[in-house]
């Protein structure tokens, strides 16, 4: 079964940083690209990142250039999304994603970071 | 950016009546659209792909439509695992971009 699993989500403060993980299972994550995508408080999914299944391209959404870096670990068979200086609207639910073709199948079930002094 | 505009935000309707879904585009994105379902608590799913085209496993009640910058999704007849929020997503350029979802409620 195709699954992922996020982890690393917690409370911190503002101009802090967190890691995440997106833990594959089922699949191999180096042959695909992979997406980061997150839901704030009462608000819709908002795209935040990709990889190539190579790892050489990424992209980014404008808010989190600078401060958010996607990697992946093909030992690991996992995502990561290193965030730093984080802000108060960084508030949000994080999910990982698999990459199909541009879109988004399987997603994982997500993991909370709040930003919060 | 291309900005993804759902309409309407909520549709209140009954178990077994139809469910009409917009989406349009602030500029071509060709067929380039998916639509994806997304329950409280739960992972987001993969519904439609390519505008018009149901990922694996998806009941034949749900169907979309669409090119260039209008898309419809439209649910036949609503089953009771149907009511959730509905969403949008291009892929055409970056940065990818989805709507700003449509609820469907029970009425």
């Amino acid at each position: 079964e195709v699954q992922l699993v996020e982890s690393g989500g917690g409370l911190v403060q503002p101009g802090g940083s967190l890691r995440l993980s997106c833990a594959a299972s089922g699949f191999t994550l180096s042959n695909y690209g992979m997406n980061w995508v997150r839901q704030a408080p009462g608000k819709g999914l908002e795209w935040i990142s990709f990889i190539s299944s190579s790892g050489i391209t990424k992209y980014y959404v404008d808010s989190v250039k600078g401060r958010f870096t996607i990697s992946r670990d093909s030992a690991k068979n996992s995502l990561y999304l290193q965030m730093n200086s984080l802000r108060d609207d960084d508030t949000a639910v994080y999910y990982c994603a698999r990459d199909r073709q541009g879109w988004l199948d399987p997603w994982g079930q997500g993991t909370l970071v709040t930003v919060s002094s | 950016e291309i900005v993804l505009t759902q309409s309407p935000a909520t549709l209140s309707l009954s178990p077994g009546e139809r469910a009409t879904l917009s989406c349009r585009a602030s500029q071509s994105v060709s067929s380039y659209l998916a639509w994806y379902q997304h329950k409280p608590g739960q992972a987001p799913s993969l519904l439609i792909y390519d505008a018009s085209n149901r990922a694996t496993g998806i009941p034949a009640r749900f169907s979309a439509s669409g090119s260039g910058t209008d898309f419809t999704l439209t649910i036949s007849s609503l089953e009771p695992e149907d009511f959730a929020v509905y969403y949008c997503q291009q892929r055409s350029d970056w940065p990818r971009t989805f709507g700003q979802g449509t609820k469907v409620e029970i009425k």
